[in-house]
């Protein structure tokens, strides 16, 4: 089973330039996650779908990010404009189920640095 | 959302037992305890979970106080690949899975 997909791994920009993430799903899952990890700190949730709405956005800063699910399956992350303090691991995870016992599945991360 | 408290370090000798130790004194009757933990240079991947009996499978064992107030994760065997960092998670309803400082676990020769 092929597992969570993310593009791209690195990405080196300036501040003020705009950066996108993609992820793609493990096939069927509908719950889909993207957390930040600054480095030396445990992963932040930024935004969870069900299918390609909403559940929570809370910890999402809506003046510079944003996400997309489109149909559902894939997504994208998008920062515009990028500041220092976005440089970090973005990780992308889904899961069969949006409930207690559903075991989350993380891609390999896209490593954002802002120079 | 209730936390948990975990040691920030711990050591272990290759092939010895693991016990991993976390603190959740303000759990509530329906959160479920997660472990997960962190290899370098990786994303987090799922260990084991439970609601209130111990729990075992092929990558480790839940070891959950009466209370529930605390757990513990037993690594049976710690091998070089154990090396990560463990989180101890307490997962409320509707998914949200909100990751500690965690336990970076180091593993002797």
């Amino acid at each position: 089973e092929a597992g969570v997909a993310q593009s791209p791994r690195y990405k080196i920009i300036e501040k003020r330039q705009s950066v996108a993430f993609w992820c793609n799903p493990i096939s069927g899952h509908a719950t889909l996650y993207w957390y930040q990890q600054i480095l030396g700190q445990g992963p932040k949730l930024l935004i969870q779908f069900q299918n390609n709405g909403v559940v929570d956005d809370s910890q999402l800063p809506k003046d510079r990010f944003s996400a997309e699910r489109l149909k559902g399956v894939d997504s994208t992350l998008k920062i515009q404009p990028a500041k220092l303090e976005d440089s970090a691991v973005y990780l992308c995870a889904s899961s069969l189920f949006g409930d207690n016992t559903g075991e989350l599945f993380f891609g390999e991360g896209s490593r954002l640095t802002v120079l | 959302d209730a936390k948990t408290t975990q040691p920030n370090s711990m050591e272990s000798n290759e092939e010895e037992p693991v016990h991993l130790p976390c603190n959740h004194s303000t759990i509530s009757g329906t959160d479920y305890i997660h472990w997960y933990r962190q290899l370098p240079s990786q994303g987090p991947e799922y260990v084991i979970h439970g609601l209130t009996s111990n729990v075992n499978n092929r990558m480790a064992s839940l070891a959950i106080a009466e209370d529930r107030k605390s757990s513990t994760l037993i690594l049976h065997r710690a091998t070089l690949r154990d090396a990560a960092v463990y989180y101890c998670i307490l997962r409320v309803w509707v998914g949200k899975l909100i990751f500690g400082q965690g336990t970076e676990l180091s593993v002797k020769p």
